[in-house]
């Protein structure tokens, strides 16, 4: 069974709203998670990398005022989506590694399926 | 260059072939690679990590040359339903996230 889920699948909001995704770890404890996006036809892109308790650390080109991060606990991340626009419609997955040593396999949530109109 | 590089393909073979694909990345320090299979609009799923030694799986087999930075995945006797897309993905330098290729498109036929 999955082992990251992720929340909601699917959304669909006007421009100007904001959308917050969900990201939670079932059965483990995520010190650290990522949030990547992926346009159609292209692969996915690392956003940010969200540290329970602190800041995230974001990748260049992202902004961190438009992406707010909040990882509050050691099994849940949020993604808010600010002021979305339609050219914020995207993939958004996260992802989390049960430990961190090199060959550990990341888990993957479902996906959200962002749409702006 | 490009961290994760990959022939995006399409690759279009019949039931049964033999197919292989090719990837490189750019940071020699890299020590973790993976192949992880994406479907249409869902989330990527590991198919095998990557060894030095090589490694098979049924009819999978993945290597790896760190001398030319270069990971391939085999896939033998191909099925209808390895039709994917095939993610190189390489751990970065710190070890803290993973980098993905854009994807390879296997497309088997009947």
């Amino acid at each position: 069974g999955a082992v990251v889920s992720q929340h909601p699948s699917r959304v669909i909001c006007k421009s100007g709203t904001s959308v917050k995704i969900e990201c939670r770890s079932l059965d483990f404890q995520a010190t650290t998670m990522f949030w990547y996006r992926q346009f159609p036809k292209q692969s996915l892109m690392l956003m940010a990398t969200s540290n329970e308790g602190s800041k995230a650390t974001y990748e260049q080109g992202v902004e961190k005022d438009k992406f707010l991060i909040n990882h509050a606990s050691l099994t849940l991340s949020t993604l808010t989506v600010t002021s979305a626009h339609p050219e914020d419609s995207s993939f958004y997955i996260c992802s989390a590694r049960r430990q961190a040593t090199l060959n550990t396999e990341a888990f993957f949530g479902q996906g959200t399926r962002l749409t702006v109109v | 260059r490009k961290e994760v590089e990959q022939d995006p393909g399409p690759f279009n073979v019949p039931e049964g072939a033999t197919v292989a694909f090719n990837c490189t990345y750019s940071n020699s320090a890299s020590q973790s690679f993976f192949w992880y299979r994406q479907d249409c609009r869902k989330e990527p799923k590991l198919l095998m990590s990557v060894y030095s030694s090589g490694n098979e799986d049924g009819r999978f087999t993945a290597q790896l040359n760190r001398a030319s930075q270069y990971i391939s995945l085999l896939i033998r006797d191909s099925k209808l339903s390895d039709s994917a897309t095939y993610l190189c993905v390489v751990l970065n330098q710190a070890g803290t996230a993973l980098i993905f290729g854009k994807g390879t498109t296997l497309s088997v036929s009947s």
